[in-house]
C-alpha cells in the first residue's frame, strides 16, 4: 500500500464549481497533514495545514479523520486560478524530518 | 515575505560530471532539506539537515550525494557523478523551530546528457 495515496484525477470543472480531494495514508503514527498545491513545473507551496477538529481558510476547507486514516480537502465557489496539482503530504511526527508526498490531484477549471 | 532561494534555476551536465545545487534558506531557519521530484512523478524526500549535521536520509541518498552548510547562508547539494537517471527538479526547503511547516524554494532543474 503506498504511504499517501490520491486519485491521480485530472478533475475538470467548471467555474463556481464546487470540488473536493480525497486522501488516505497508510502510516497510522502519522501527526501532520498538509494541503499544497503545486502549478506546472513550480515548487509545491502550502495550502493549508489540516488538523483533527477541521479546519477553513476562505474557500477552502479541510478535514481529517484519523480513524479512517483520510484526509479531505473541499474547495468552494471555484476560480481559474486554482488549476493546479493538490498535494497531500503527511508527516509521521513533530520530530520527524520528512514529508511524504501523495502523486497530487490534477484540477483544471473550466470557464 | 521571505523566501527560499535556488540556484542555478536551470542546470545541463553531461553523465558522470559532478554537480553543486545551491540553496539560502530562510534566514532564521534552522531545519534544511532536499528533495527531488523526476518528471511526471511524486515529490521524493532526500535529506534533512540540522545542527551541521544529517538527521534523516532516504534510500535514495546513497554515496553519491552529499549536502554542506559551508556558511552561515548557504545550504548545497553535490552529486558525484551523475547519471541520466538523476535527471529531475531538486527543491531545497526550510523551516523554524516552531511551527513544523516546511517552505520550498523555486527548485533547481538538472538535466543530465
Amino acid at each position: 500500500r503506498k504511504e499517501v495515496e490520491q486519485d491521480p484525477g485530472p478533475f475538470n470543472v467548471p467555474e463556481g464549481a464546487t470540488v473536493a480531494f480525497n486522501c488516505t495514508y497508510s502510516n497510522s503514527a502519522s501527526q501532520s497533514f498538509f494541503w499544497y498545491r503545486q502549478d506546472c513545473r513550480k515548487e509545491p507551496k502550502l495550502l493549508m495545514s489540516v488538523y483533527s477538529s477541521g479546519n477553513e481558510d476562505g474557500r477552502f476547507t479541510a478535514q481529517l479523520n484519523r480513524a479512517s486514516q483520510y484526509i479531505s480537502l473541499l474547495i468552494r465557489d471555484s476560480k481559474l486560478s486554482d488549476s493546479a496539482t493538490y498535494l497531500c503530504v503527511v508527516n509521521k511526527n513533530f520530530g520527524n524530518e520528512k514529508l511524504t508526498f501523495g502523486t497530487g490531484t490534477r484540477l483544471t477549471i473550466i470557464p | 515575505e521571505p523566501e527560499v532561494t535556488q540556484t542555478p534555476s536551470h542546470q545541463v551536465t553531461q553523465m558522470g560530471q559532478e554537480v553543486i545545487l545551491r540553496c539560502v534558506p530562510i534566514s532564521n531557519h534552522l531545519y534544511f532539506y532536499w528533495y527531488r521530484q523526476i518528471l511526471g512523478q511524486k515529490v521524493e524526500f532526500l535529506v534533512s539537515f540540522y545542527n551541521n549535521e544529517i538527521s534523516e536520509k532516504s534510500e535514495i541518498f546513497d554515496d553519491q550525494f552529499s549536502v554542506e552548510r559551508p556558511d552561515g547562508s548557504n545550504f548545497t547539494l553535490k552529486i558525484r557523478s551523475t547519471k541520466l537517471e538523476d535527471s529531475a527538479m531538486y527543491f531545497c526547503a526550510s523551516r523554524a523551530g516552531a511551527k513544523n511547516i516546511q517552505y520550498f524554494g523555486a527548485g533547481t532543474r538538472l538535466s543530465v546528457l
